[in-house]
């Protein structure tokens, strides 16, 4: 099995933009999708993010995602940050057990 | 719409049982994988289970195997989680989850508060 990390947490302002990684251990990062979730507090996750670099519908253009194999990493790009996407972010991608593993999670602040 | 409602949490002692219900509506419930997820208080979310769509395949986590038990009722529209032998570790809320080339969609959790 691999692990997925992800940074504690990150800040940056109103406008800015903001890039959560997600770094897989072990095994290539391209051989499952990775999905993100958005969590606020008090509420269930939502899909921000799928296939890699897919939006739900719904889910604004300043959300997208990628994965870098150079650093066998998935990202997730938050541009034109509003004070509404301070929450935490989860990375998702799937074992050859095809378990769900998940990241620890990114606290995103908007100061 | 999808809907997935979780039910069935509570306070429970150390070494209880308690079983967890999950009513799904909104899509064809037999032709999907269901999972089951769960999260500490202040924590992140932990995989906890999967059953494919007609319950032949199913798997746990390390944590939990042994212990837990998932099953669903496709006539019913509905999945399960009997959990048995609860430690204060199990505490969290569960959610209810499907998964989908969109994602997962998730219900809105049931928490599970192990305590004496």
């Amino acid at each position: 099995n691999f692990m997925l990390t992800q940074p504690h947490s990150v800040s940056a302002s109103p406008g800015k933009t903001v890039t959560i990684s997600c770094t897989r251990n072990s095994g290539s990062i391209a051989s499952n999708f990775v999905q993100w979730y958005q969590q606020r507090p008090g509420s269930a996750p939502t899909t921000v993010i799928y296939e890699d670099n897919q939006r739900p519908s719904g889910v604004p253009d300043r959300f997208s995602g990628s994965i870098d194999s150079s650093s066998n990493s998935a990202s997730l790009t938050i541009s034109g940050l509003k004070t509404e996407d301070e929450a935490d972010y989860y990375c998702q991608s799937y074992n050859n057990s095809i378990n769900w593993v998940f990241g620890g999670g990114t606290k995103l602040t908007v100061l | 719409e999808v809907q997935l409602v979780e039910s069935g949490g509570g306070l429970i002692q150390p070494g209880g049982s308690l079983r967890l219900s999950c009513a799904a509506s909104g899509f064809t419930f037999s032709s999907f994988w269901m999972h089951w997820v769960r999260q500490a208080p202040g924590k992140g979310l932990v995989w906890v289970s999967h059953i494919d769509s007609d319950g032949t395949s199913i798997n746990y986590a390390d944590s939990v195997k042994g212990r837990f038990t998932i099953s669903r009722d496709n006539a019913k529209n509905t999945l399960y989680l009997q959990m048995n032998s609860l430690r204060v570790e199990d505490t969290a809320v569960y959610y209810c989850a499907r998964g989908s080339i969109t994602g997962i969609d998730w219900g809105q959790g049931t928490l599970v508060t192990v305590s004496s």
